[in-house]
């Protein structure tokens, strides 16, 4: 059974870091795309980032480029999340989602698609002074 | 501002068939996946390639998708399906992925 779980959330300043983390079990964590999603209390989702297998394809979001940073470890079956320069819009709950391929975006063998097969149940991130 | 729109809303009697849809320019070139969410509860993958299920999603969902529009059709809904159903799929610049704003059904 695939688990995703999600640590490190909490209250931060505006300004201020944090770093997430996912732990990945039940499945090859190497052969997958690995994404961040995040989920303003009330609102609805929006895909933050998304990092291939081997971490050579990496994409952020607009409102987060520059300022966030995912990575993966592949020999500890873990997906990260640096967030720098934290804003009140950042105010979210942050959940680590498994890619059907490899890749960032598409399969291999049908280019046109892409899905989330997995998802962690989040952890929430609250940025308030 | 997604580039998939979503109704905000949607109803049906229970036992009744309802149709949900994605639209988007996008959906031109990349396909919608579709996602069940629950109060408290991760998201829930139960389309993908159009009109694929995964293992356990049962057979009253099915997917379509005609030009821009992307439709989720539920046939005979039950009372357990009451949820927000968000769509997925590639942004135009192709480098981004991005969810429609959702649509909470009301299962009557």
């Amino acid at each position: 059974e695939v688990q995703l779980v999600e640590s490190g959330g909490g209250l931060v300043q505006p300004g201020r870091s944090l770093r997430l983390s996912c732990a990945a079990s039940g499945f090859t964590f190497h052969d997958y795309g690995m994404h961040w999603v995040r989920q303003a209390p009330g609102k609805g989702l929006e895909w933050v980032s998304g990092i291939s297998w081997n971490s050579g394809s990496i994409f952020y979001a607009d409102s987060v480029k520059g300022r966030f940073t995912i990575s993966r470890d592949n020999a500890k079956n873990s997906l990260y999340l640096q967030m720098d320069s934290l804003r009140a819009e950042d105010t979210a709950f942050y959940s680590c989602a498994k890619g059907a391929g490899p890749a960032v975006f598409y399969l291999a063998d049908l280019p046109r698609s892409y899905y989330f097969d997995s998802w962690g149940q989040g952890t929430l991130v609250t940025v308030s002074s | 501002s997604s580039e998939l729109t979503q109704d905000p809303a949607v109803s049906v009697a229970l036992g009744q068939t309802v149709r949900i849809t994605c639209q988007g320019d996008n959906l031109r070139n990349y396909y919608a996946s579709w996602y069940q969410q629950k109060p408290g509860q991760a998201p829930l993958l139960v389309i993908y390639n159009k009109n694929n299920r995964p293992s356990g999603i049962p057979d009253r969902f099915s997917g379509s998708s005609s030009g821009n529009t992307a439709s989720l059709t539920i046939t005979g809904a039950q009372a357990e399906d009451e949820a927000d159903y968000y769509c997925k799929s590639r942004d135009s610049s192709g480098n981004h992925l991005v969810f429609g704003g959702g649509t909470k059904l009301t299962v009557l």
